[in-house]
């Protein structure tokens, strides 16, 4: 069964500090994404990777960056937390070439910045 | 640019009652398109997709046609039970490209009552 996992599903952390979201996939899938999910607006692409050391940036990158050093694990980086990245931050993953196929999905981490 | 619709939420329906969720796009060229589920505390999993005209994706139910004359992937259920509670995401890709992104609707929520 495949499986993309997230290092917490809650966290809270105060302004200003640095804040390191994990994903780690078993899939041996190329393609990690990471995605912002907030009521009324979707989902928002802040970045992926189309393989190890490779990144892009998505619609809303401000503000974060990344990491991809091996290919089974996506790291998402808030160097200064601010209030407005309170939000539920999503990781996917997608093998290379499939480009109409699906993303799967880890179960979220719900961060709140106080 | 490419965009996706959504009928708006949430939408409140009986268990055993029909059930529509409209979605409309709008893309150059041929995309795939998809319907994804996320259920309470989850995070999104492929619920059905279609990747060319015509094509009729389906899944646990749920059915939804590739209409590229009317741009509509409109999601339907004959009979909802209490377990379809969660948020519907329509999205879409162009997939023509490894950079090609999805994007995604911004989510129905579903609350079906015994």
């Amino acid at each position: 069964d495949v499986k993309v996992t997230q290092s917490s599903r809650y966290l809270v952390k105060r302004t200003g500090e640095k804040v390191f979201l994990e994903c780690v996939q078993d899939m041996d899938h190329e393609n990690m994404f990471w995605y912002r999910q907030d009521p009324g607006l979707g989902l928002r692409l802040i970045y992926f990777s189309y393989d190890v050391k490779m990144k892009e940036k998505g619609d809303i990158p401000e503000g974060y960056s990344v990491s991809r050093e091996k290919k089974e694990r996506f790291s998402l980086i808030l160097e200064s937390a601010s209030t407005n990245q309170t939000s539920m931050y999503l990781c996917a993953s997608r093998q290379q070439g499939a480009v109409r196929g699906t993303q799967y999905f880890g179960p979220g981490t719900r961060l709140t910045v106080l | 640019g490419d965009s996706v619709t959504q009928m708006e939420g949430p939408v409140t329906l009986s268990e055993e009652a029909f059930l529509t969720i409209n979605c409309t796009y709008t893309a150059t060229g041929y995309p795939s398109l998809f319907w994804y589920v996320q259920y309470p505390g989850e995070g999104l999993q492929l619920l059905l997709k279609a990747t060319k005209a015509d094509d009729k994706g389906s899944n646990k139910g749920f059915e939804a046609t590739y209409r590229k004359e009317t741009t509509s992937f409109h999601l339907e259920k004959g009979s909802v039970q209490v377990s379809d509670s969660a948020v519907y995401f329509c999205a879409l890709n162009r997939g023509e490209t490894s950079y090609d992104k999805v994007i995604f609707g911004p989510g129905t929520s579903l609350s079906v009552i015994p």
